[in-house]
């Protein structure tokens, strides 16, 4: 089955720096990357997507990557606010079949002043 | 107002009794999930439903049980055969299983087994 892996487990960045969060997947049938964002105390939230057809995709200050070849996907964040303080995982499963989704083991990212 | 919602918010348990968990949604998905969330570990999968009175087994079922009577209902029941339940529990739904949904999160429920 699917295993996901993410790194780092946490993460403290100087506010205006950028942070990358890092995931590697095994299964060769995934080919959708969720990422989602759990600030503290509330739920997670997806925050941006890219399926296996493309390499990069942005939304204003965030954007994923993905190598399908080697099996990895990062999250990049530029600009770092103090509202992108918080806890994110990313994800892989399958765009069009019914499948479960393997979360990885989160990164807690923290935004220094 | 639609939604997703858990309860309670916080549940206390003595061990050896079993406890269930509420979840309920109005946004007329499918789909429902449950995950554990332990530091460290990220959301582990116990259970899923794809349609009412059917439901999967997840990657860490052992010591839980569901039902699926109602679209809007998915209330899960730790056992006392769950050798480490304190956690948080997180329910989840969608408009169907495969993974281009967006799963929308429940608040969560914070049980505490002593």
């Amino acid at each position: 089955g699917e295993n996901v892996e993410q790194h780092p487990s946490t993460l403290s960045v100087q506010e205006g720096d950028s942070a990358v969060i890092k995931c590697t997947y095994s299964d060769s049938a995934s080919n959708y990357f969720p990422w989602y964002k759990q600030e503290l105390g509330k739920r997670p939230q997806l925050i941006i997507d890219i399926r296996s057809n493309v390499g990069e995709k942005k939304d204003q200050r965030i954007a994923v990557t993905l190598n399908k070849t080697a099996k990895h996907f990062s999250l990049h964040i530029t600009e770092t606010q103090p509202e992108d303080s918080a806890v994110y995982f990313c994800a892989a499963t399958q765009y069009s079949s019914a499948s479960k989704i393997i979360f990885g083991s989160g990164t807690r990212l923290s935004i220094r002043p | 107002d639609g939604g997703i919602t858990q309860s309670p918010k916080y549940l206390f348990r003595k061990e050896g009794q079993n406890v269930t968990l509420s979840c309920e949604q109005n946004l007329n998905h499918d789909a429902m999930y449950w995950y554990r969330q332990d530091p460290g570990q990220g959301l582990r999968l116990i259970y899923y439903s794809q349609i009412v009175n059917d439901f999967q087994k997840g990657d860490i079922a052992e010591g839980y049980s569901v039902s699926r009577e109602k679209k809007e209902s998915f209330p899960l029941t730790v056992t006392s055969a769950q050798k480490n339940p304190t956690a948080f529990y997180l329910c989840a739904s969608s408009t169907g299983l495969a993974g281009r949904y967006e799963q929308y999160f429940g608040p969560g429920t914070r049980l505490t087994v002593t």
